[in-house]
């Protein structure tokens, strides 16, 4: 089946520096979601990629599409304690979505 | 707003126990999915359905049951409890069928099984 892989699993940064997460699809997707997760919270959905190349931002959050549709990034620049939380991407190669293992970002004030 | 409400937030019950989990959601959405989550593995779906009466297996249907009478309920039913189904259990509901709507999830339940 589809699987979706998410590197890395943890991150540290020090309040300011930049963060990167990576998304790999083994199939090609039709669309990709990424959701934030604070801890002790649920889920939230942040933005959706649909195109070949796409990319999207949301304030100092990047996303990006690759262009054959398999893979995906987020990159969050200066990072601030409010980013603190679990990234997820889910990819959509047909009826459902498959999460990836999410990326934990801790940030040091 | 959307609101996906879940009846447990933690539930510990014993191996071998018949465990329900309900969730309702207010806003008319079609679909409706269960997942559970386990530290490293990320969200993993159980099972989910597009419609009254309608279910579809996700990856991980084995040990669980659902059911959907009403188009905002959606249970997820453990037949018979077991300690490796201690986890954190979401429900999400989405607006359309398919997977290209976004999700609302719940607030969770953390379910321990002894």
């Amino acid at each position: 089946g589809q699987q979706v892989m998410q590197i890395p699993q943890y991150q540290h940064v020090q309040e300011g520096e930049d963060f990167t997460t990576y998304c790999n699809s083994s199939t090609t997707l039709s669309n990709i979601q990424w959701y934030k997760q604070r801890p002790g919270g649920h889920p939230v959905f942040l933005i959706q990629l649909v195109k070949s190349g796409e990319v999207k931002k949301q304030k100092r959050l990047t996303f990006q599409f690759g262009e054959a549709k398999k893979n995906s990034s987020l990159h969050i620049t200066a990072t601030q304690t409010t980013d603190v939380g679990t990234y997820f991407c889910a990819g959509d190669a047909g009826n459902m979505l498959t999460f990836g293992g999410g990326t934990r970002l801790m940030v040091k004030p | 707003d959307v609101k996906v409400t879940q009846s447990s937030r933690y539930l510990v019950k014993r191996t071998g126990e018949k465990v329900f989990l309900e969730c309702v959601q207010d806003m008319d959405h079609e679909n409706m999915f269960w997942y559970r989550q386990d530290p490293g593995l990320g969200l993993r779906l159980i099972y989910f359905s597009y419609d009254v009466k309608m279910k579809e297996k996700g990856d991980i249907p084995e040990g669980y049951s659902v059911s959907r009478e009403k188009k905002e309920r959606f249970s997820l039913i453990l037949e018979s409890a077991s300690t490796n189904q201690t986890s954190m259990y979401l429900c999400a509901s989405s607006l359309g069928q398919g997977a290209s709507y976004e999700q609302y999830f719940g607030p969770g339940t953390r379910l321990t099984v002894t």
